[in-house]
């Protein structure tokens, strides 16, 4: 049974462009939440994803946005990249009967110059 | 203002030598408190959920207690594949509305 998975793992940007990040849910999991967690610190909630629609949402600007397709497998979008962006970025999965259990992938760092 | 709140934010600790960790929360319509383990470079790993006050969790060195502000991580003799960052994190709000908080975490190593 496939865990959670990310995509890329690794990434390096530069200042204004905008990148695409991508994460399959572990099996049987219908909601997804994406994290920001930078060096040192806990993770900070950016939005969660459910049938398809945006649930919830932290205090992110609206450069970052997010997709959920059928399959449950979600996309985070960031655009007008600033160096303050660079943290890895984990997606986290769950499920209705257990909504704070959460299951994580390993992470996208992004490192933006 | 919501937080979570964990210390210290770093513990040194020799092998064997039992130690806690705490999380405090400050939270409306709390719903369950739940504990992760996270190694560098990889992604939180789910250990406990707490979710009234007085219960009690325990796998191997570990165990999770919770009472109506704060809980503790008590780690009982410890060894060195312990050494990690470990999280707490607080589901609250009600209906429609819940979010889950993460703390800073406890940059925990132990020394051979």
């Amino acid at each position: 049974d496939a865990g959670v998975t990310q995509s890329p793992t690794h990434l390096i940007k530069t200042r204004g462009q905008q990148v695409t990040l991508r994460c399959s849910p572990k099996s049987g999991h219908d909601t997804v939440s994406w994290y920001q967690q930078a060096l040192g610190q806990g993770p900070q909630f950016i939005f969660q994803y459910y049938e398809e629609e945006e649930r919830q949402r932290g205090n992110f600007p609206d450069r970052f946005s997010g997709h959920q397709f059928p399959n449950y497998s979600s996309e985070l979008n960031v655009n007008a990249l600033l160096l303050g962006d660079s943290a890895l970025y984990l997606c986290a999965s769950s499920s209705g009967t257990a909504p704070g259990k959460l299951f994580f992938g390993s992470g996208t760092q992004l490192s933006v110059l | 203002e919501d937080q979570v709140t964990q210390s210290p934010e770093a513990l040194r600790l020799q092998e064997g030598e039992s130690s806690s960790l705490n999380c405090s929360y400050t939270v409306s319509g709390l719903r369950g408190l739940f504990w992760y383990r996270q190694d560098p470079g990889k992604g939180p790993e789910f250990l406990f959920t707490l979710y009234s006050a007085g219960e009690e969790k325990e796998k191997e060195r570990l165990k999770a207690t919770l009472t109506k502000k704060e809980s503790f991580l008590h780690i009982t003799a410890p060894k060195p594949e312990d050494s990690a960052t470990y999280l707490c994190a607080v589901q609250w709000g009600s209906g429609g509305y819940q979010k889950v908080t993460f703390g800073t975490g406890t940059k925990l190593q132990v020394i051979p």
